[in-house]
């Protein structure tokens, strides 16, 4: 079956420029996770959605980051006024709900802020 | 905090050798342990993974075993080959808030000469 889709999977963008980043779950997982992995901070998290409950946001960097997640399924990551520190690989992954089950990543957004 | 601690790399081995990249880690409950994999140009891959202490998780060749006496996961492989060349990250979840998130380590590179 499908795996965790994201687009696009390159994202070139001017300092002060607004960007979304897609992901789209594998279907009927409803928890969904943005991670960040950069050459100074290596993978970190971002922010959970676990179907409608409120998600998470203590991983967000600042408050220019945001994500939504329409529908219980795809989910949109929003950065605003990129500024070079920005610049890493976005990563979205998903899983089923209960402690055993493993999350599953998708192949990433790599952002560069120039 | 909770965190993950891997040795550095890059790692570099010839074909057939040893393998062992150590981890430990830091917890405030009983967390459930894994290691990922990257291999260029893919995404981050479960390579295998241990809930509870004395586990030992396998797959294509490497194993760990979940140490809760020296809180560590080092993961280990007897005789690796070029195609095992990639990055790979140590991490922990706990249940938090009603949810898991995944702490990384991080990384580390091998290299596989032939």
């Amino acid at each position: 079956g499908a795996g965790v889709s994201q687009s696009p999977s390159n994202k070139v963008t001017e300092k002060g420029k607004d960007v979304e980043l897609r992901c789209d779950p594998i279907s009927g997982h409803t928890a969904l996770y943005w991670y960040r992995q950069s050459l100074g901070q290596g993978l970190e998290f971002l922010i959970y959605f676990q179907g409608n409950s409120a998600p998470d946001k203590s991983g967000l960097p600042s408050d220019r980051f945001s994500a939504e997640r329409t529908g219980g399924s795809v989910s949109t990551l929003t950065i605003q006024r990129t500024q070079q520190e920005d610049s890493a690989v976005y990563l979205c992954a998903s899983k089923t709900v209960g402690r055993a089950y493993e999350q599953y990543f998708g192949p990433g957004t790599r952002l560069t802020v120039t | 905090g909770d965190s993950v601690t891997q040795m550095e790399g890059p790692v570099t081995l010839s074909e057939e050798a040893f393998l062992t990249i150590n981890c430990t880690y830091t917890a405030t409950g009983y967390p459930s342990l894994f290691w990922y994999v990257q291999y260029p140009g893919e995404g981050l891959q479960l390579l295998l993974k241990a809930t509870k202490a004395d586990d030992k998780g396998s797959n294509k060749g490497f194993e760990a075993t979940y140490r809760k006496e020296t809180t560590s996961f080092h993961l280990e492989k007897g005789s690796v080959q070029v195609s095992d060349s990639a990055v790979y990250f140590c991490a922990l979840t706990l249940l938090s808030g009603g949810y898991n998130k995944l702490i990384f380590g991080a990384g580390t590179r091998l290299a596989v000469h032939p």
